[in-house]
């Protein structure tokens, strides 16, 4: 049971390049999100999917674009990469409940924009 | 959702109880306590939440205050592997998109 799988783990790009990150998850989860964490900050949400067929903004999501593929893929791109763009991405997943809500994340893909 | 406030670090002998308080105190009626832990570089991970009791699985331990404007995770027997940023998060269920992830607290673990 791999959990959430993200792809690459590591990726190194010129300013104006485009790139699609990928994350898929095995546990049937409805909803998956794509945060983005800087040095010595917390997580900021830039997507998310509450179900599939579904995105919605998050707090930054100026620069990219997301596609719920199907139940178990959501992808993240940049279209026209930034410097400012250099972070490290996490996707994660959860299955929505009250009381019974908890995200799992992936091991996270490390983007660096020259 | 309310915000929390943790101090930015702290250091726990191995072996001992490292208590790691967070205050949420503008916390709704309805929001859960969570607590996630990010060990260097990795995906951040679940650990525990609460309501207004307190709470215990196989990782910690969280007390919360009966006016639930506080709360503390306890890791009864810090081990080095326990050395991460925790944490606190305050929530309704049902909207996990709203989760905001603040910058924790680093918890070093020393043998």
């Amino acid at each position: 049971n791999a959990g959430v799988t993200q792809t690459p783990k590591f990726q190194v790009l010129k300013t104006g390049q485009s790139m699609t990150l990928q994350c898929a998850q095995d546990m049937n989860h409805n909803s998956m999100y794509w945060y983005r964490q800087d040095p010595g900050m917390g997580l900021r949400l830039i997507y998310y999917s509450a179900s599939e067929g579904t995105t919605d903004k998050g707090e930054v999501p100026n620069g990219y674009n997301v596609s719920r593929l199907n139940k178990r893929e959501f992808s993240l791109r940049l279209e026209s990469a930034a410097p400012s763009q250099t972070s490290v991405y996490f996707c994660a997943s959860s299955e929505p409940g009250l009381a019974n809500e908890k995200l799992f994340f992936g091991s996270g893909t490390q983007l660096s924009v020259l | 959702d309310a915000k929390t406030t943790q101090p930015p670090s702290m250091d726990c002998a191995e072996g001992r109880a490292a208590n790691l308080p967070c205050n949420h105190s503008t916390i709704s009626g309805n929001e859960y306590v969570y607590w996630y832990r990010q060990i260097h570089s990795q995906g951040p991970q679940y650990i525990i939440h609460g309501l207004k009791n307190n709470e215990t699985n196989e990782m910690a331990s969280l007390i919360i205050t009966e006016d639930r404007k506080s709360s503390t995770l306890i890791l009864p027997h810090a081990t080095l592997r326990d050395t991460a940023v925790y944490y606190c998060i305050v929530s309704s269920g049902g909207s996990n998109y709203k989760l905001t992830f603040g910058k924790g607290t680093l918890l070093t673990v020393n043998p």
